[in-house]
């Protein structure tokens, strides 16, 4: 399966701190994106880095990208309350896109 | 602003009744995607759809069917309910095109079959 893995599965930290999340898939990849869900909603879509693509920046995001090892990451800088969401890292390759069983990030206020 | 709605929120169907769901996209977007989400599974594509009167399968189609006869509009159609089909039902779009990857998504709709 082309089916991504996040790591951790949940994550719980304070307001203000930094939050990483990791994201591992299996076969060539076209882009990863990154998206947020809240609470039984809808996913929206936060960041697209692409194949040749090392690291991309977006406000306080922050996704770094490995193909040598087939990673991405997350970083969530200076975390606020209304951070927290379910978040998925998304592959494509070909023409479909897979996601992520996604990590839950708690932030405490 | 993109916007992707679905028909309900919230749906109760019983055992054997016939399903559907509806989405509609107002982006004039040529795919059209329907995915299911189960705790700790992510999300699962059923169909996809590039163009009217397109449709292909995704990872897990059995027990669904869908229909696309007018560019904003897709729709997903569970023949006969089962209970293993309780879950939440996303719809997304999406244009075509080189460097235009990004879905938009729908709100949901949370489907319990008893």
């Amino acid at each position: 399966s082309q089916q991504g893995e996040e790591d951790p599965q949940a994550l719980s930290i304070q307001e203000g701190e930094n939050a990483t999340m990791n994201c591992s898939y299996k076969t060539s990849i076209n882009n990863l994106q990154w998206y947020r869900q809240n609470s039984g909603r809808g996913l929206v879509h936060l960041i697209l880095i692409r194949s040749n693509e090392r690291e991309k920046h977006s406000g306080r995001l922050r996704v770094t990208l490995d193909t040598s090892k087939k990673s991405s990451s997350l970083l969530i800088t200076a975390s606020r309350a209304a951070d927290t969401a379910s978040y998925f890292c998304a592959m494509l390759g070909g023409f479909k896109t897979i996601f992520g069983a996604g990590t839950r990030l708690f932030v405490k206020a | 602003d993109v916007k992707v709605t679905q028909s309900s929120r919230y749906l109760v169907k019983r055992t054997g009744e016939k399903v559907f769901l509806e989405c509609v996209q107002d982006m004039d977007h040529e795919n059209m995607f329907w995915y299911r989400q189960d705790p700790g599974l992510g999300l699962r594509l059923i169909y996809f759809s590039y163009d009217v009167k397109m449709k292909e399968k995704g990872d897990i189609p059995e027990g669904y069917s869908v229909s696309r006869e007018k560019k904003e509009r897709f729709s997903l159609i569970l023949e006969s309910a089962s209970t293993n089909q309780t879950s939440m039902y996303l719809c997304a779009s999406s244009f075509s095109g080189t460097g235009k990857y990004e879905q938009y998504f729908g709100p949901g709709t949370r489907l319990t079959v008893t």
